[in-house]
């Protein structure tokens, strides 16, 4: 069975730190693996989706990395804003249009 | 812009009654899924419906069902409400490759 952990549960940094949050689970076979954010009470937005022969994606400011070897993936976030206060959400799906699995997520605090 | 839009966002119901939440997806969005989320979890995968067939459940009981229509909306039922059945539940179609998620319906048991 499928499990998605992240680490830290929380995390608080000064506004233009430089922070990487971490993701794993258990069995490598994936075929995607996606981050999310997740404001207050809110939906979730797609941040960045890496397919399992990708090793990276970037968008902005953002960079996720992928090991599917050992399980992992990263999320960097550069020069990190206050308005990137938000939870950051961990997911895999195992094939094509198949259900996401989400790990509990990394709520991150970037002090002004 | 979400393309993806649920409601009510916001519902109150009673312990024993039975809510309707509905979602409405961009068309061509042939993949709908529900997913609950307590306070503090990531969303648990409930069910998923493709072309209007149920086509995956995740460990939710029988009184959790769903409906997709030809239009690309769907609805989430549950009967006899429980205090645990308090979150957010949100829906997230799918042309095919990822999935766009709405801004959930918040429901709380009392």
């Amino acid at each position: 069975k499928q499990e998605v952990t992240q680490i830290p549960a929380a995390l608080s940094v000064p506004e233009g730190e430089n922070l990487v949050l971490n993701c794993s689970f258990t069995d490598s076979a994936i075929y995607n693996l996606q981050w999310f954010r997740q404001d207050p009470g809110k939906g979730l937005t797609s941040l960045l989706l890496i397919q399992s022969s990708q090793r990276e994606q970037t968008s902005g400011r953002l960079n996720a990395s992928l090991d599917k070897s050992s399980g992992r993936s990263t999320l960097y976030i550069a020069a990190s804003q206050p308005g990137d206060s938000a939870t950051y959400l961990c997911a895999v799906t195992m094939n094509r249009d198949d259900k996401i699995i989400f790990g509990k997520g990394t709520r991150l605090h970037i002090l002004p | 812009e979400t393309g993806v839009t649920q409601s009510p966002t916001h519902l109150i119901k009673t312990r024993g009654q039975q809510v309707t939440l509905r979602c409405s997806s961009q068309s061509g969005h042939n993949t709908v899924s529900w997913y609950q989320q307590a306070l503090g979890q990531g969303p648990q995968f409930i069910f998923q419906y493709y072309r209007e067939e149920e086509n995956g459940r995740g460990n939710f009981p029988p009184r959790f069902s769903g409906l997709q229509f030809p239009n690309y909306s769907s609805e989430l039922n549950v009967n006899a409400l429980e205090l645990d059945d308090s979150a957010l539940y949100l829906c997230a179609s799918s042309p095919g490759v990822g999935y766009t998620f709405g801004s959930g319906t918040r429901l709380t048991v009392v």
